[in-house]
């Protein structure tokens, strides 16, 4: 199946900081891909719709400017997040999707966020 | 608007017993329906998915769900489980016109031995 990977898969930083997140489709082309945060014990919250080679379309709630995207190739988008606060510690999961609309998303393995 | 339920947050069951894990959906129209599988700390494996056709599907691992639009669900099930199913949950819908797909709050699975 269709592999989409994640890096890095932990970080730990200081407050104030910015982290690079990367998410790769290893043997499909993305055209979109999504860019999820997980709290501990809950769902999923989408936060942006990533298309390559335009702006993401953010989520209600979601500060572009403190999450920032870019999906510069088929098969790679980044999330920034900028001076990061204790706050923004979580679990950040990015999906591509294959294909149509209606096609099922493939799952990095997600990155775990610590600000101290 | 669409959304997804989940009813039971944690299941526990016996090795080897039959697993039956719910899910509901509210759609006006025949939805694209997935379910997931979360191992701690990992992201998310499809198990399975449904767009048309036969409503019963097969998935990896052994599992399989079953559209039933009269009652709107998709139910996953697997006859005999083994300790390593044990893990989270997910079903999710995709709908017409809509990128991202919807979760429900997901489902815990404990395997006892």
């Amino acid at each position: 199946g269709a592999v989409v990977s994640q890096h890095p898969s932990r970080v730990i930083c200081k407050s104030g900081t910015s982290v690079k997140i990367e998410c790769r489709s290893l043997d499909f082309q993305a055209t979109t891909m999504f860019w999820y945060r997980q709290f501990p014990k809950k769902s999923l919250m989408l936060m942006a719709t990533s298309n390559e080679g335009s702006k993401a379309t953010y989520e209600q709630g979601v500060e572009k400017d403190k999450f920032l995207i870019n999906h510069a190739s088929l098969t790679l988008s980044t999330l920034t997040v900028t001076s990061a606060h204790p706050e923004d510690s979580s679990f950040y999961i990015c999906s591509a999707r294959e294909g149509s609309p209606g096609g099922g998303q493939y799952f990095g393995p997600g990155t775990r966020l610590t600000v101290l | 608007a669409q959304s997804v339920t989940q009813p039971d947050i944690h299941i526990t069951v016996s090795e080897g017993a039959s697993l039956e894990l719910r899910c509901n959906y509210s759609y006006g129209a025949t939805p694209y329906l997935f379910w997931y599988v979360q191992s701690p700390g990992q992201g998310l494996q499809l198990l399975l998915k449904y767009f048309s056709g036969d409503t019963l599907v097969q998935g990896i691992k052994g599992f399989e769900a079953e559209f039933k639009r009269s009652q709107s669900s998709f139910n996953l099930r697997k006859p005999s489980v083994h300790w390593s199913d044990a893990a989270e949950y997910f079903c999710a819908v995709g709908v017409t016109g809509a990128n991202n797909l919807f979760f429900g709050t997901g489902t815990r699975l404990t395997v006892i031995p």
